[in-house]
């Protein structure tokens, strides 16, 4: 049973667009949804992370949106950069567990 | 954020050998896992490093397989046993503590190719 589901699997946007990835979660017992962001070769590294308390957290172009009834949130980079491409895994966590279960994933590309 | 130092970075091993990674953290964290992440394939957790006590692993991984040692809180090591091609993969480390309220970080990885 997949607990994260990620879409779209794969995404491009013009230098300068809205890129918008979205995730569903089922496990209500998640209680912490970050972004990761991955280039090849390297971890994922973290980039922008939401708890259900709050609907909508937004650092420089990245925005989370959390609907917390729907069981869903998204990540919105605004004005995207070439250097914005990369794969990007949306991921929820249990605090008191710490593990984290993933989504499979999204591969950006922007195009200059 | 805690800083993870992962070795090797990669290796190419034969089948039937084993590889130990190692994981090394900065500071002390409460909770470090190991995930397996295939080629073009996102993250799957293999376990959880237990400090002092056996790592508890997710269905599908074995302690055969996967020994996992966890001596204290800033070190762990991971062995893959017996290689087939199909372990070829990037093994991860992370570590997530209360202190950084939850936030979960990883190492580089460990890209493993068995011929």
């Amino acid at each position: 049973q997949q607990q994260v589901k990620q879409s779209p699997q794969s995404l491009i946007v013009q230098k300068g667009g809205i890129s918008i990835i979205n995730c569903a979660y089922e496990n209500t017992a998640f209680d912490y949804f970050p972004w990761y962001q991955q280039f090849p070769g390297k971890g994922p590294a973290l980039l922008i992370a939401i708890r259900p308390d709050v609907s909508e957290k937004k650092e420089g172009r990245f925005t989370i949106s959390f609907n917390k009834s729907a069981k869903q949130f998204s990540l919105h980079i605004m004005d995207s950069q070439p250097g914005d491409s990369a794969t990007y895994f949306c991921a929820a966590s249990n605090t008191n567990a710490g593990k984290s279960t993933f989504g499979d994933g999204t591969t950006l590309t922007v195009k200059p | 954020s805690a800083v993870i130092s992962q070795k090797p970075s990669r290796d190419i091993c034969q089948r039937g050998t084993s590889l130990t990674i190692q994981c090394q953290v900065d500071s002390q964290v409460t909770m470090m896992f190991w995930y397996r992440q295939q080629p073009g394939q996102s993250l799957t957790l293999i376990a959880t490093a237990n400090q002092g006590s056996e790592a508890t692993y997710e269905s599908g991984f074995v302690i055969d397989k996967f020994p996992i040692s966890r001596p204290n809180l800033t070190f762990s090591t991971l062995t893959v046993s017996n290689m087939s091609p199909e372990d070829s993969s990037i093994y991860l480390c992370s570590v997530a503590s209360t202190w950084t309220s939850g936030e979960a970080f990883f190492g580089q990885g460990t890209r493993l190719t068995v011929v």
